[in-house]
């Protein structure tokens, strides 16, 4: 069984700071670990994903993920945080062969200018 | 590539009324297909999913059904609408051609009145 949990429901920053998203999952196979983003009254759309190999991740837009074991995190960054940024962010874990995915109650990102 | 289609966008439906939701995908075959909910601060939650064409997988107890008639069409259903049934639904499909990443239509919004 897995599970997630994205500390903090709302987190708030200022227009060119450093964003920081957490997400701590557990997961009794190997996980894979993905980052989604949701703008209002859209599905959600792929930021990066981890499954095997470098633990930190790239994805789209100019954020970053970095999958620590030790921790069991895999937490979503990104350097100077642009008004476009604001969304909701997903964490989700999937394991085994169905690809069924468990998501976190998601973090609402705003930006102020 | 591929694409996820689903209708309608949105939806207004009176208590005790059936209801049709449908998803098709276009450009792979065999697909994984996935119905989620997503309510108010609640997240989102995992429906049904379904690896093959009348091969349903019901998640959580509920008063709605989903059937997989074809093998790229997913219909999500009720017989009779609760208030409770309102929320965002977010059709999914993974498979082996997105490796093991699951893909989101653009939702549905249903609202009971």
């Amino acid at each position: 069984a897995q599970s997630v949990t994205q500390l903090g429901s709302h987190v708030s920053v200022s227009e060119g700071a450093l964003v920081l998203l957490r997400c701590n999952y557990s997961s009794s196979v190997p996980p894979y670990l993905f980052w989604y983003v949701q703008y209002p009254n859209q599905g959600l759309q792929l930021l990066l994903k981890y499954t095997t190999g470098a633990t930190l991740v790239k994805g789209i837009n100019g954020f970053e993920a970095e999958f620590k074991k030790s921790e069991t995190s895999f937490h979503l960054t990104k350097p100077s945080a642009h008004m476009s940024d604001a969304a909701e962010y997903f964490c989700a874990v999937s394991g085994g062969s169905n690809y069924k995915l468990t998501f976190g109650k998601g973090t609402l990102l705003t930006v102020n200018p | 590539s591929q694409t996820i289609h689903q209708w309608p966008a949105t939806l207004v439906q009176p208590v005790g009324s059936p209801l049709s939701l449908e998803c098709t995908v276009e450009g792979t075959s065999n697909p994984n297909l996935y119905w989620y909910r997503q309510a108010a601060g609640r997240g989102l939650q995992l429906l049904f999913y379904s690896v093959g064409i009348g091969q349903i997988s019901s998640e959580v107890p509920q008063n709605l059904s989903a059937s997989r008639p074809q093998d790229r069409q997913f219909i999500l259903s009720s017989k009779k609408l609760l208030l409770s049934d309102s929320g965002f639904y977010l059709c999914a499909w993974s498979g082996t051609s997105s490796g093991n990443t699951i893909y989101f239509g653009e939702g549905s919004w249903l609202t009971v009145v």
